[in-house]
């Protein structure tokens, strides 16, 4: 069974920075681009980076670029999103996907508030 | 970047039918076969119902269908029940090596 857990949202001040965590399993994660979606509240989903299998290629919306870094270590089938500089209209629910130019897979999300 | 554009929402009876519309571009829908549509419960994990502009993965009811026109995918449900109010979600991947996602349609069971 696939399984995608996020974990590292929480309330963070405008400026701050968190790192977002996703645990896979049930899949070989190596294989597989993945990507973070977002949903505001109130709001539709956004795409908001992927990455490639190794790691090589990398792509961003471009509300997040210079900000937020996505990265993976395939030996923990783990993905990342090190979010910087944070603003309000960051706040969200944060998700990790398998991206096979559709996402099969999602996690349950993970919530990032940005507020002082 | 600009989200493709979906109704806002679309009602239907139990039993009848709805077609909802995800239109673009030629740099994203009409120029791949990579429409995908998603169905989202408030607080649960989206849920893929379409890949591929047609393709139902394993497990979806066959009452859910997709087809695409030029810049304009769609999604019909047949057969409506209760189970399925909830917010409908269209993607394409586009030009830019990038994928983009529609507004979201809100889907009520009368």
């Amino acid at each position: 069974e696939v399984k995608l857990v996020e974990s590292g949202g929480g309330l963070v001040q405008p400026g701050g920075s968190l790192r977002l965590s996703c645990a896979a399993s049930g899949f070989s994660f190596s294989s597989y681009w993945m990507s973070w979606v977002r949903q505001a509240p109130g709001k539709g989903l956004e795409w908001v980076a992927n990455i490639k299998q190794d790691g090589s290629e990398k792509y961003y919306v471009d509300s997040v670029k210079g900000r937020f870094t996505i990265s993976r270590d395939n030996a923990r089938n783990s993905l990342y999103l090190q979010m910087n500089s944070l603003r309000a209209d960051d706040t969200a629910v944060y998700y990790c996907a398998r991206d096979r130019s559709w996402y099969s897979d999602w996690g349950q999300g993970t919530l990032v508030t940005v507020s002082s | 970047q600009s989200a493709l554009t979906q109704p806002a929402s679309v009602s239907g009876s139990p039993g009848q039918s709805i077609t909802i519309s995800c239109t673009g571009t030629s740099s994203d829908v009409g120029g791949y076969n990579y429409v995908s549509w998603y169905q989202h419960h408030p607080g649960k994990a989206p849920k893929l119902m379409i890949s591929e502009v047609t393709n139902r993965p394993s497990g979806i009811s066959n009452r859910f269908s997709g087809s695409k026109s030029g810049n304009t995918a769609y999604l019909t449900i047949s057969g409506l029940q209760a189970e399925d109010e909830a917010d409908y979600y269209c993607s394409s991947y586009t030009s830019r090596n990038t994928p983009v996602f529609g507004g979201g349609t809100k889907l009520t069971v009368l």
